[in-house]
């Protein structure tokens, strides 16, 4: 079946501008998360929807970052006043309610000039 | 929080060896314990994973021990293959209430060598 889907693949921004990066999930997958990975780095926890719900934001980095889940499916990362800092790999993995593997997309490489 | 070390960051090895990787995690209540490879340009995918009320698993030439007591858990590779190059990533997590975040290593680039 279909995996994880990400959109864009690549984005660059020039700073302050505002980015919305998109994550499909596998179809079903009632769990959602977001991870940021830096260059030569491990993925670094950012937030986790269940269904539409946000229960555990506690990873973004600051206010300038902001997920959202509406319909428990597709879910939006939005990064506002995009900073130098903000260049990384955003990852997307969904998992099944009763699994605890995560499956993750292909990731959205955003650069910010 | 929980912090996960993984060692070493690079390794070489001739095709047909052995690679080994390692990692040690701080949170004694981490029941969950995966392992990914990301090839370049690639998201993360899982290879392999285990759960705290299990020593070890294989799944063909890959194979993940587990010791609680220690905290640490590593992940071998026997006969490896041009494709396994690649850059591996050991994670835990807690999987009970809360948001089964991963924490991850900082990663291992495995080189194999034909």
């Amino acid at each position: 079946g279909a995996g994880v889907s990400q959109s864009p693949r690549y984005k660059v921004a020039k700073r302050g501008q505002d980015v919305a990066l998109r994550c499909d999930p596998i179809s079903g997958h009632v769990s959602l998360f977001w991870y940021q990975q830096a260059l030569g780095q491990g993925p670094e926890f950012l937030t986790y929807f269940q269904n539409e719900a946000q229960l555990d934001k506690s990873g973004l980095p600051s206010d300038r970052f902001f997920a959202e889940r509406p319909e428990g499916s597709v879910s939006t990362l939005k990064i506002q006043r995009t900073q130098q800092e903000d260049s990384a790999v955003y990852l997307c993995a969904s998992r099944r309610t009763s699994g605890y593997e995560q499956y993750f997309g292909p990731g959205t490489r955003l650069t910010v000039t | 929080g929980e912090n996960v070390e993984q060692h070493p960051s690079t390794l070489s090895v001739q095709e047909g060896d052995s690679a080994v990787i390692k990692c040690t995690y701080s949170d004694s209540a981490s029941n969950y314990f995966p392992w990914y490879k990301q090839e370049l340009g690639k998201g993360p995918q899982l290879i392999i994973d285990i759960r705290s009320n299990v020593g070890e698993k294989k799944d063909q030439r890959i194979a993940v021990t587990l010791n609680k007591t220690a905290k640490h858990f590593s992940l071998h590779i026997t006969e490896t293959q041009p494709e396994d190059s690649a850059v591996y990533f050991c994670a835990a997590s807690f999987n009970g209430a809360g948001s089964y975040q991963l924490t991850f290593g900082k990663g291992t680039k495995l080189s194999v060598i034909p």
